[in-house]
């Protein structure tokens, strides 16, 4: 079976400091990835989207990043935090385009 | 472009009550669209998905592409319903492999 984990579950972070938060599927290969930001009235924001390999769609400018180091594993990171990053970062995936997405845990960041 | 609107943040009912959950999305092509669900402290999950045409926990959902909507119903809401609800929406072509989603409904349903 399919599983997804993303880490840390928690975070607290100094404006200006760097960010890397991971998520890793297991089961699967070659799955899509996606990186959302879930905030209180603006609902489920798509961040970047992966379709394979040195694919990354990013959907809003910002201060954040994605890469793909591996065919299971999105990486979501910034060189310096603002404020206004903080929120909640779910991760997800998906066998292809149409099909069903299953998420991850969630990271919630605040940043101080 | 493609968009999911949901114009309803909160909503309240009490239980036995009927409920829907309005969706609006715009685009162009032939759209593929869920519901997920969110209960609290639980993972965002499917609920249902409008290509499958199933009822799920007396749930459905039928797509009206004349009005771009894809409404999600129940006859008898209950109190395990309560959660927030999200419409999401695949994108193909150039857009494909994009899933976006609304904005959410919280729905609280009163005994």
């Amino acid at each position: 079976s399919q599983t997804i984990h993303q880490w840390p579950a928690t975070l607290v972070q100094p404006v200006g400091s760097p960010l890397s938060l991971e998520c890793t599927v297991e089961g699967t290969s070659n799955p899509n990835l996606y990186w959302y930001r879930q905030a209180a009235g603006r609902g489920l924001q798509l961040l970047f989207y992966s379709v394979g390999i040195g694919q990354i769609s990013s959907e809003v400018p910002q201060n954040l990043s994605a890469s793909r180091p591996q065919d299971r594993q999105f990486i979501l990171s910034s060189k310096k935090l603002l404020l206004s990053d903080s929120g909640f970062y779910l991760c997800a995936w998906s066998f292809e385009a149409g099909t069903e997405a299953f998420f991850g845990q969630g990271t919630r960041l605040t940043v101080v | 472009a493609q968009r999911v609107t949901q114009p309803e943040k909160l909503l309240s009912v009490f239980k036995g009550a009927p409920v829907e959950l309005k969706c609006n999305y715009s685009y162009s092509g032939s759209p593929e669209l869920f519901w997920y669900v969110q209960y609290s402290r639980q993972r965002l999950q499917l609920l249902l998905r409008h290509i499958s045409r199933e009822s799920i926990k007396g749930f459905t959902a039928d797509l009206n592409k004349g009005e771009t909507s894809f409404h999600l119903k129940k006859p008898f809401a209950q109190e395990e319903d309560s959660a927030m609800y999200y419409c999401a929406l695949w994108g193909s072509g150039t857009s494909y492999g994009k899933l976006t989603f609304g904005q959410g409904t919280i729905l609280t349903v009163h005994p």
